[in-house]
């Protein structure tokens, strides 16, 4: 069966653009996960998503950062007027529910000139 | 709070040796522990996964992890690499029923 699928695999802009980056989960998945890869910090946990709700948005660096899930399916991660420190691999992942193993997609590679 | 570490940033094998990465965690319950593997450009595959019973868990690709608590470790090991086995190995923790907490991970080299 289909994987995680994320789009696009890469993105070049240029900092102070508003980027969109998208998610498509396996399906029936319910659980749904960003998580943020860099050079300096490792992998960081952004938000996830019981459904289309999203009880945990702590992780999200700053209040340019914002995502959404619609259907209980895809998710978009938006950032706005980006900055260099936004430069990363941002990946996605997906569970059953939650308290299962994360399968994660192959990631969206920003680069911000 | 919940953490991870890989004491090894880089470690190099010859094929057909056998291998172990390292991995210690700090956290206050019973943890829920993964070892995941990134190829390059490529997202994390899930190698192997620890919830509760036999502390020697099996994997995929001929992987294998034992939890020992008293050590606050989960080790990885594989008796035999092969070149494909050449990767980035990262070891994550439930840190709650949702959020996974991940070591810095570790680049294995094959030689031949």
């Amino acid at each position: 069966g289909a994987g995680v699928s994320q789009s696009p695999s890469n993105k070049v802009t240029e900092k102070g653009k508003d980027v969109e980056l998208r998610c498509d989960p396996i399906s029936g998945h319910t659980a749904l996960y960003w998580y943020r890869q860099s050079l300096g910090q490792g992998l960081e946990f952004l938000i996830y998503f019981q459904g289309n709700s999203a009880p945990d948005k702590s992780g999200l660096p700053s209040d340019r950062f914002s995502a959404e899930r619609t259907g209980g399916s895809v998710s978009t991660l938006t950032i706005q007027r980006t900055q260099q420190e936004d430069s990363a691999v941002y990946l996605c992942a997906s569970s059953v529910t939650i308290r299962q193993p994360q399968h994660f997609g192959d990631g969206t590679r920003l680069s911000i000139l | 709070a919940q953490s991870v570490t890989q004491p090894d940033i880089h470690i190099t094998v010859s094929e057909g040796a056998s291998l172990e990465l390292r991995c210690n965690y700090s956290y206050g319950a019973t943890p829920y522990l993964f070892w995941y593997v990134q190829s390059p450009g490529q997202g994390l595959q899930l190698l192997l996964k620890y919830f509760s019973g036999d502390t020697l868990v099996q994997g995929i690709k001929g992987f294998e992890a034992e939890f020992k608590r008293s050590q606050s470790s989960f080790n990885l090991r594989k008796p035999s690499v092969h070149w494909s086995d050449a990767a980035e190995y990262f070891c994550a923790v439930g840190a709650s029923d949702y959020k996974l907490s991940f070591g810095a991970g570790t680049t294995v080299t094959v030689r031949a």
